[in-house]
């Protein structure tokens, strides 16, 4: 079965500072991988996907992700975080050829930025 | 564009009772709308996958007498919490396909007392 794990829980980054946050995948091929942002209240907002090429992608509000398969991994990063990224962050993987159905979601990553 | 909306936004109910939740598509269509359930500090968890003029496809473990399901319309899926417990109290959210995409609602906070 497939799986999404986010390592850290909650991460504390300063206004400026570069930041990555992590995802490692198991799936039986390749899966679509995503990334989206949770602020408060609000619903889930697409910030970068990665279907098959160029295996480093970049998104909206500055970030971009790095797909590795011999890690499974596809990790968030973003050079110079801005008070406004505050949110939580999911990784998520759906079935290859299917679009974007049936997604697994990992457990998320809180982000907070210290001024 | 691709905005989804979900009503109520929060919603407190006596245990026993049933609660209807609406997600709709504002500006697209959407043959295909997805319900998810999030509990605090954890992940979405996909319940179930609705299609407009069909029934729905649960997930396994869902019960789908109890989490009822209706797509009727191209831009409107409901789901219906029956006979709600405390159990039951969580945030539902529901998500609309539109493209390559899915457009995600702001979420519905269930309080079941």
């Amino acid at each position: 079965a497939q799986s999404v794990t986010q390592p850290d829980i909650h991460i504390t980054v300063s206004e400026g500072a570069s930041l990555e946050l992590r995802c490692n995948y198991s799936y039986g091929a390749t899966p679509y991988l995503f990334w989206y942002v949770q602020s408060p209240g609000q619903g889930l907002q697409l910030l970068l996907k990665y279907f098959s090429g160029d295996t480093l992608v970049q998104g909206i509000k500055g970030f971009e992700a790095e797909f590795k398969r011999s890690q499974s991994s596809f990790n968030l990063r973003k050079p110079s975080v801005h008070w406004s990224d505050a949110a939580e962050y999911f990784c998520a993987v759906g079935p290859p050829h299917r679009g974007n159905e049936k997604l697994t979601f990992g457990t998320g990553t809180r982000l907070t930025i210290i001024p | 564009g691709a905005v989804v909306s979900q009503h109520p936004s929060r919603v407190i109910c006596k245990s026993g009772t049933s609660v209807k939740i609406e997600c709709r598509s504002l500006d697209f269509q959407a043959t295909t709308m997805f319900w998810y359930r999030q509990f605090p500090k954890q992940s979405l968890m996909l319940m179930a996958t609705s299609n407009e003029g069909s029934k729905a496809t649960y997930e396994q473990g869902v019960e789908k007498d109890k989490f009822l399901i209706n797509h009727a319309s191209l831009t409107l899926s409901t789901l219906t919490v029956t006979s709600a417990h405390p159990e039951d109290s969580s945030f539902y959210i529901c998500s609309a396909r539109f493209r390559d995409e899915q457009f995600f609602g702001p979420g519905t906070r269930l309080t079941v007392l």
